[in-house]
């Protein structure tokens, strides 16, 4: 069973830093593109990052660039985000999600982690 | 990389259906069948029901089904029932990864 878990979110000050984790199990982790997915109370899905199969690529949605980064571990099968400088408009709870194993262009989100929530006050 | 355009909410009764639009460009939406479309019920993580634009992933109902005309796709939901109440997403990976802003849909 594909099974998704994060962690490391709570309650930072304006200007500080946490780093997410998630962890994988079930599939080999290994062969998938992954991304960080979050949602502001209230709003919508917004995509954050994602992370090629053997992390040497990495892309960003243009309001974290420069403070959040992504990374992975594939022998540990852990995922990454660390975020620095935060905001109070990061809040929001982080979803770890498995991109499809197609092309990039055709994929989607095909398993997603429960979520962790960040606030930043 | 603008969001793409969801009504936001929507409503129907038990029994009937409901069609969500997703409207993006040519460059997103208009590409291919490259929309996915996602179902999160409060406090929940997403679902994926459709993908592809047309595709069902194993285990979710027939009732959901999804099509594209021009820039713009939908999903329409069939035979309506309670459980259905949730906020429905669409998204699309060309290019970079955009969702729309999501529609809430209610069952009277």
């Amino acid at each position: 069973e594909v099974q998704l878990v994060e962690s490391g979110g709570g309650l930072v000050q304006p200007g500080g830093s946490l780093r997410l984790s998630c962890a994988a199990s079930g599939f080999t982790f290994s062969n998938y593109w992954m991304s960080w997915v979050r949602q502001a109370p209230g709003k919508g899905l917004e995509w954050v990052a994602n992370i090629k199969q053997d992390g040497s690529e990495k892309y960003y949605v243009d309001s974290v660039k420069g403070r959040f980064t992504m990374s992975r571990d594939n022998t540990k099968k852990l995922l990454f985000l660390q975020m620095n400088s935060l905001r109070a408009e990061d809040t929001a709870v982080y979803y770890c999600a498995r991109e499809a194993e197609v092309p990039p262009a055709l994929s989607y989100f095909d398993y997603w982690g429960q979520g962790a929530l960040v606030t930043v006050s | 990389q603008s969001a793409l355009t969801q009504p936001a909410s929507v409503s129907g009764s038990p029994g009937q259906s409901i069609t969500i639009s997703c409207t993006g460009t040519s460059s997103d939406v208009g590409s291919y069948n490259l929309v996915s479309w996602y179902q999160q019920h409060p406090g929940k993580a997403p679902k994926l029901l459709i993908f592809e634009g047309t595709k069902r992933p194993s285990g979710v109902s027939d009732r959901f089904s999804g099509s594209k005309s021009g820039n713009t796709a939908s999903l329409t939901v069939s035979g309506l029932q309670a459980e259905d109440e949730a906020d429905y997403y669409c998204c699309s990976f060309a290019g970079r990864v955009v969702f729309g802003g999501g529609t809430k849909l209610t069952v009277l």
